[in-house]
């Protein structure tokens, strides 16, 4: 799966199926996070996020889990359809502000992404 | 509602030469901030501003400048382009500066630089 800061993985799934796409974290001060999909020649587009003090969140077709004992988010995908294809990135916002130009101050760390490849 | 707005799309320009991304957003969003994109590297902080009249410098701030007049542009410089600012370059919004909030992107611009 994906880490913020490793090398960019695949995942290869069949139409209809479920889909889950991994991403550690490595700042434990993080209490918010984001997913993002972006597909060829676009921006990326946000898709769901969570705060530290949930464990799940839903959306359409898609649920974001955190794990914060292992540092660990993922993200599912229902019923995954061609449509889905694109790069999926994690993102994290490093804690709280430290202040006025503090350097976690709105920043967010994003991972590399992972790619998903969904077939007909 | 267009969200947030980035022109051009594609450029090429030569070493030295100098020149303005421009970034838009019309959602009364109090924080901007311009990304680049690199292959393998992720998504880099370049410059952002938590209002008009506040910028800051990101992970990347070397050979960029930045000012925000107004709520609703940002506009990024490169003041002498070097071929290491080849890259992909993205303008983000969001509400304001708290950092829990979703970060809303445009659809970049594909720099060259030879």
């Amino acid at each position: 799966g994906e880490s913020v800061g490793l090398h960019l993985p695949t995942l290869s799934v069949q139409e209809g199926d479920n889909s889950i796409i991994n991403c550690a974290y490595s700042n434990s001060a993080s209490d918010y996070f984001i997913w993002y999909k972006q597909e060829s020649g676009k921006g990326p587009q946000f898709i769901i996020d969570i705060r530290s003090n949930m464990d799940k969140r839903q959306g359409q077709r898609v649920t974001v889990l955190l794990n914060k004992t292992v540092k660990h988010l993922s993200l599912q995908i229902a019923a995954t359809q061609p449509g889905d294809s694109a790069v999926y990135f994690c993102a994290e916002n490093g804690g709280p502000p430290t202040g006025a130009g503090g350097t976690s101050y709105g920043k967010l760390t994003f991972g590399q992404g992972t790619i998903l490849t969904v077939h007909p | 509602n267009a969200g947030v707005t980035q022109t051009p799309k594609f450029q090429v320009l030569k070493t030295g030469q100098s020149m303005t991304l421009q970034c838009a957003q019309d959602m009364n969003h109090e924080y901007m901030s311009w990304y680049r994109q690199d292959p393998g590297m992720g998504l880099r902080l370049i410059h952002y501003s938590v209002g008009a009249g506040i910028t800051d410098q990101g992970e990347v701030p070397n050979g960029y400048n930045v000012s925000r007049s107004t709520t609703e542009d940002f506009p990024l410089r490169l003041l002498s382009a070097a071929p290491s600012q080849t890259s992909v370059y993205f303008c983000a919004s969001r509400v304001s500066g708290i950092s829990n909030q979703p970060q809303h992107f445009g659809d970049g611009t594909r720099l060259s630089i030879l």
